[in-house]
């Protein structure tokens, strides 16, 4: 069975803290992805992954970085937090042919005080 | 910009009717197509994939694809208050861009 673990499901951070968001897939999907998605502006990719060590910028990944050092693992880092950062941040995978979809962990909801 | 549209709703049907959701595309290359229910609070999860023209049944699902009109559909019936949730679009855009382009979801509600 498909299965996306995201670290946590809550967390509470104060602004200008340095944040780890940690998700790991089991299903040796090449491709991993970070999404935020806020009320009324869908899904948007922050950054995605599609080898170990491998990154590239979504459509908006400022104030956000990554690190995918094991195949497994994809970890979204937002090094100095911010108010504007609150959000429901979801970790998805895929597997590395172009026609498969997409598996979604069960999200984090950030709050930034 | 590739976009996927979707009618944001509410989309209001009565317990045991059909529930038709609709979505269009505008990447004529596109390959392969899904539909995802995400409950309020909750993550997105994949109910339907679809790769070719005509139709796909699963149980109470079924999902339309007509390439030529670059449109998809997802019709439930039977439609119950536990299908209430947000349906989300997704496109496989096939630009090797490894990420789905998804649709901003339309909001179905069932009445008991």
């Amino acid at each position: 069975d498909v299965k996306v673990t995201q670290s946590s499901r809550y967390l509470v951070k104060r602004t200008g803290e340095k944040v780890f968001l940690e998700c790991v897939q089991d299903m040796d999907h090449e491709n991993m992805f970070w999404y935020r998605q806020d009320p009324g502006l869908g899904l948007r990719l922050i950054y995605f992954s599609y080898d170990v060590k491998m990154k590239e910028k979504g459509d908006i990944p400022e104030g956000y970085s990554v690190s995918r050092e094991k195949k497994e693992r994809f970890s979204l880092i937002l090094e100095s937090a911010s108010t504007n950062q609150t959000s429901m941040y979801l970790c998805a995978s895929r597997h590395g042919t172009d026609q498969g979809a997409q598996y979604f962990g069960a999200g984090t909801r950030l709050s930034v005080l | 910009q590739k976009e996927v549209e979707q009618n944001s709703g509410p989309l209001s049907v009565p317990e045991g009717a059909i529930a038709s959701l609709n979505c269009t595309y505008s990447d004529r290359v596109s390959q392969s197509f899904f539909w995802y229910r995400q409950y309020s609070g909750k993550s997105p999860e994949l109910i339907m994939s679809i790769y070719s023209n005509g139709d796909k049944e699963d149980g109470r699902f079924t999902a339309q694809l007509n390439k030529a009109s670059q449109y998809v559909s997802l019709l439930i019936r039977d439609s119950q208050p536990s299908d209430s949730a947000t349906y989300l679009c997704a496109v496989n855009e096939d630009t090797g861009r490894r990420a789905l382009t998804f649709g901003s979801g339309t909001r179905l509600q069932v009445q008991p």
